[in-house]
């Protein structure tokens, strides 16, 4: 079975600083990776999603980033944060086929927190 | 596009009460539909899933139906405890593409 680690758990960083967090998976084999973010009454955003290394798509303009330099890590980043960055990030793995049973799973998250 | 709505929380009911989510969504053809889970401090976890019309999916005393013709997927639990105090997405993708749409979320809270 898949396993998703992320770190770290928790981080508070101040609005400017730089960020960088990892989702490294177990498991499984060039899995489509993809980067959430839940933010306080806006429920879940999907930010990038990655089929391949090296091969990101944004959904979302915004002052991050991802890339995924090998098959099984992802990383978020960004330059700067703002204060609206804040909320709980999410790595996911899908099952990668074209058969139905689309299941996603998920890791435990960051709490981030910009202040 | 594709959306998915859910019913505003937050959701306050008394133990051993009905429960009952509302979901509708939209989209073209015909997604898969899925309950997620997310406990107090923790990350998400699948709860259910249909892939067809009128497929009922089911786990831990949880049901939702696959209602093409209403084009929902409301969640039920005829009995509710006090663990399941989480919140629940919504959510739908469509065959061969991994990526999911989710609804807001809908807190439940359950008072013993």
């Amino acid at each position: 079975s898949q396993t998703i680690h992320q770190w770290p758990a928790t981080l508070v960083q101040p609005v400017g600083s730089p960020l960088s967090l990892e989702c490294t998976v177990e498991g499984t084999s060039n899995p489509n990776l993809y980067w959430y973010r839940q933010a306080a009454g806006r429920g879940l955003q999907l930010l990038f999603y990655s089929v391949g290394i090296g091969q990101i798509s944004s959904e979302v303009p915004q002052n991050l980033s991802a890339s995924r330099p090998q098959d099984r890590q992802f990383i978020l980043s960004s330059k700067k944060l703002l204060l609206s960055d804040s909320g709980f990030y999410l790595c996911a793995t899908g099952t990668g086929n074209a058969r139905r049973q689309e299941t996603q799973y998920f890791g435990p998250g960051t709490r981030l927190l910009v202040l | 596009g594709d959306s998915v709505t859910q019913m505003e929380g937050p959701v306050t009911l008394s133990e051993e009460a009905f429960l009952t989510i509302n979901c509708t969504y939209t989209a073209t053809g015909y997604p898969s539909l899925f309950w997620y889970v997310q406990y107090p401090g923790e990350g998400l976890q699948l709860l259910l899933k249909a892939t067809k019309a009128d497929d009922k999916g089911s786990n831990k005393g949880f049901e939702a139906t696959y209602r093409k013709e209403t084009t929902s997927f409301h969640l039920e639990k005829g009995s509710v405890q006090v663990s399941d105090s989480a919140v629940y997405f919504c959510a739908l993708s469509h065959s061969g593409d991994d990526k999911i749409i989710f609804g807001k979320g809908t807190r439940l809270h359950i008072l013993p």
